[in-house]
């Protein structure tokens, strides 16, 4: 089976703008959620997506949203970018809720965005 | 906000000594998962330990899980220069709405020297 994939892998940015992450998860996997990593906070959690509906939501500004496709892929957007946001945006997909080897979430290899 | 801590934050140990790391938590959970992360890359997945276990082996991976001290470890034998990343503790626990979230540690970063 193939992995997680997340495109683009490498991205540059300027202050203001707009950004689209996109993620497909292991086929068969239907929950798919977005991590944030910089050096300064770390891992955390952004949002989580399952039958295209946002389940939940990390603490971050409205300017970070998301969306899941029917076919359970993934995209994130944040609007308006700010210096701060430059980090590795990783997406990770996990198999079925319910079941504890649904909680084994298997990750994608990142967005580098560098927002200057 | 994070819910793991790990200790040490850098490590390093000659190729074929054991590496252990440890992490503690604040809340109850549900199970605890460890991940390595090989230089800015993707994260790993390396293995889960249920709340209700106290062990749990993998390879050369050893996970303790002490819930009434809100710890673990994971301890890495015989280790290998391949084994040089970072290590992340996360603990699991669900929303109400049903969500699985996992929130990591700050990771402690190893280093294995040949």
């Amino acid at each position: 089976k193939a992995g997680v994939t997340q495109t683009p892998r490498y991205l540059i940015k300027t202050r203001g703008q707009q950004v689209t992450l996109s993620c497909s998860p292991i086929s068969g996997h239907r929950s798919v959620s977005w991590y944030q990593q910089t050096p300064g906070q770390g891992l955390q959690f952004l949002f989580e997506y399952f039958s295209e509906t946002q389940r939940n939501k990390g603490n971050f500004p409205g300017r970070f949203s998301g969306r899941q496709f029917s076919n359970s892929r993934s995209e994130m957007n944040v609007s308006t970018l700010e210096l701060g946001d430059s980090a590795l945006y990783l997406c990770a997909s996990s198999l079925n809720p319910g079941s504890v080897r649904s909680n084994e979430q298997f990750f994608g290899p990142g967005t580098r965005l560098t927002v200057l | 906000s994070q819910q793991g801590e790990e200790d040490p934050q850098a490590l390093s140990i000659q190729e074929g000594e054991n590496a252990t790391m440890n992490c503690s938590y604040k809340t109850s959970i549900n199970n605890l998962q460890w991940y390595r992360q090989n230089s800015g890359r993707g994260l790993v997945h390396l293995i889960l330990i249920r709340s209700n276990e106290r062990e749990k082996h993998s390879g050369r991976l050893r996970v303790t899980l002490d819930t009434s001290k809100k710890s673990s470890s994971l301890l890495i034998t015989a280790s290998r220069a391949a084994d040089t990343a970072s290590y992340f503790c996360a603990t699991g626990g669900y929303s109400g709405a049903g969500s699985y979230q996992l929130t990591f540690g700050k990771g402690t970063k190893l280093s294995v020297i040949p």
